[in-house]
């Protein structure tokens, strides 16, 4: 079953460095993946998604990540930290064909101090 | 647009009751998933239907269970509940659920059992 591993369940940073959340897929073929973020009591909203179109890939809110096949990895990135990343984000992975389910790493929350 | 809609938003319940929370999907969206979240276990898949038919499930008692309606709504229902079952119950939308397709997540119904 593929699945996703993000490393690190607390991440701060200073308003203005630079943001990078790690993950990690596990898959026999490139599968779909997204980053979702989620604000306290809110539902997911999709940052971004990797679909084979492109290996870098650019979301909302400034956030981009980039396929790297050779690593297995999909880590998210932002040049700039603001006050209003303080969240906490979800990378997932879609198997490829028919299946609908999605599934989730762990979580990992996102600190922006001042 | 309209964005997936989840009632109630919030919920308290007995243990051994059941339970039964809404969710209206995007117009035009045929599938819909349902996720629980919780603070030990994460997110979770409990299942999809698509065209009014239970597509993929996930690890879940038969306690869990739903259904979706020919306009697209679905439901889901939980019965004699358990402490355990106190979470957030995502519900997603999307065209067809499956590949790159994008999921919409509504804002979830947080259950609490006492």
């Amino acid at each position: 079953a593929q699945s996703v591993t993000q490393l690190g369940s607390h991440v701060s940073v200073s308003e203005g460095a630079l943001v990078l959340l790690r993950c990690n897929y596990s898959s026999s073929v490139p599968p779909y993946l997204f980053w979702y973020v989620q604000y306290p009591n809110q539902g997911l909203q999709l940052l971004l998604k990797y679909t084979s179109a492109a290996t870098l890939v650019k979301g909302i809110n400034g956030f981009e990540a980039e396929f790297k096949k050779s690593e297995t990895s999909f880590h998210l990135t932002k040049p700039s930290a603001h006050m209003s990343d303080a969240a906490e984000y979800f990378c997932a992975v879609r198997n490829t064909g028919t299946a609908s389910k999605l599934t989730f790493g762990t979580g990992t929350r996102l600190q922006v101090t001042l | 647009k309209a964005g997936v809609t989840q009632t109630p938003r919030y919920l308290i319940k007995t243990r051994g009751q059941q339970v039964t929370l809404s969710c209206s999907p995007i117009s035009g969206h045929r599938s819909v998933s349902w996720y629980q979240q919780t603070p030990g276990q994460g997110l979770q898949f409990l299942f999809e239907y698509f065209s009014e038919t239970q597509r993929n499930k996930g690890n879940f008692p038969g306690r869990f269970s739903g259904r979706q309606f020919s306009n697209s709504r679905s439901e889901m229902n939980v019965s004699t509940l358990e402490l355990g079952d106190s979470a957030l119950y995502l519900c997603a939308s999307s065209l067809d659920g499956t590949g790159e397709t994008e999921a919409f997540f509504g804002q979830g119904t947080r259950l609490t059992v006492v």
